[in-house]
């Protein structure tokens, strides 16, 4: 079974531009949640979705936002970027809606110049 | 908003020397989840604890809920090498949410 997949790996990107990340979760998980992760810290929650809706948000400006589609991939997306936004994005699925393991996906570095 | 504090920040020791991480969370946890993150990779999942008081073993790694959920506890006995990493336990506050807050975390470095 595939694991947790996203893309892409790598992304240098420019302060105020727009980037989407996406994210495709353990086959038969529903949930999906994003994580920023800066160097030399713990993963930052930012958003938690099941069955298509969002069911956590986290402290993050309303420049992040993300959605799941029907095959419960998710995209995570921001915009106006700044410099302080350059962090490894890590998705995370899992099973239940509340509770359970997570299990993380590889992440996206983001770059922002 | 909570918090969940590791201590210490870094811990390095010779191969073969024990090691312990603590966590403590500002609010009482429905559970407590813990996690190793190797240089360069990401987070995997080791653990998670449920009841007050709940003791776990996994080989060399002893894990441990306090009796008031707000704290636990990860010791590794006799470190090796393929130990190294960032240990970062996690908390669920039990809320309506799915929020599942990281701690700090302890990087652990071990000498051959």
């Amino acid at each position: 079974d595939a694991g947790v997949t996203q893309s892409p790996t790598h992304l240098i990107k420019t302060r105020g531009q727009h980037v989407t990340l996406r994210c495709s979760p353990i086959s038969g998980h529903k949930s999906v949640s994003w994580y920023q992760q800066v160097l030399g810290q713990g993963p930052q929650f930012i958003f938690q979705y099941y069955e298509k809706e969002e069911r956590g948000r986290g402290n993050f400006p309303d420049r992040f936002s993300a959605r799941q589609f029907p095959n419960y991939s998710s995209e995570l997306n921001v915009n106006a970027l700044l410099l302080g936004d350059s962090a490894l994005y890590l998705c995370a699925s899992s099973l239940e809606r509340l509770g359970g393991r997570r299990t993380f996906g590889s992440g996206t570095r983001l770059t922002v110049v | 908003g909570q918090q969940v504090m590791q201590i210490p920040q870094y811990q390095h020791v010779q191969e073969g020397e024990d090691f312990t991480t603590y966590c403590n969370s500002s609010t009482t946890l429905s559970n407590i989840q813990w996690y190793k993150q190797r240089p360069g990779g990401h987070p995997v999942f080791l653990i998670q604890l449920v009841k007050s008081g709940e003791v776990k073993k996994q080989k060399r790694l002893t894990f441990q809920f306090g009796e008031a959920k707000k704290n636990s506890s990860l010791h590794i006995t006799a470190t090796q090498t393929t130990d190294v990493g960032t240990y970062f336990c996690a908390g669920h506050d039990g809320g309506a949410t799915n929020k599942l807050i990281f701690g700090t975390g302890t990087l652990l470095a071990v000498q051959p």
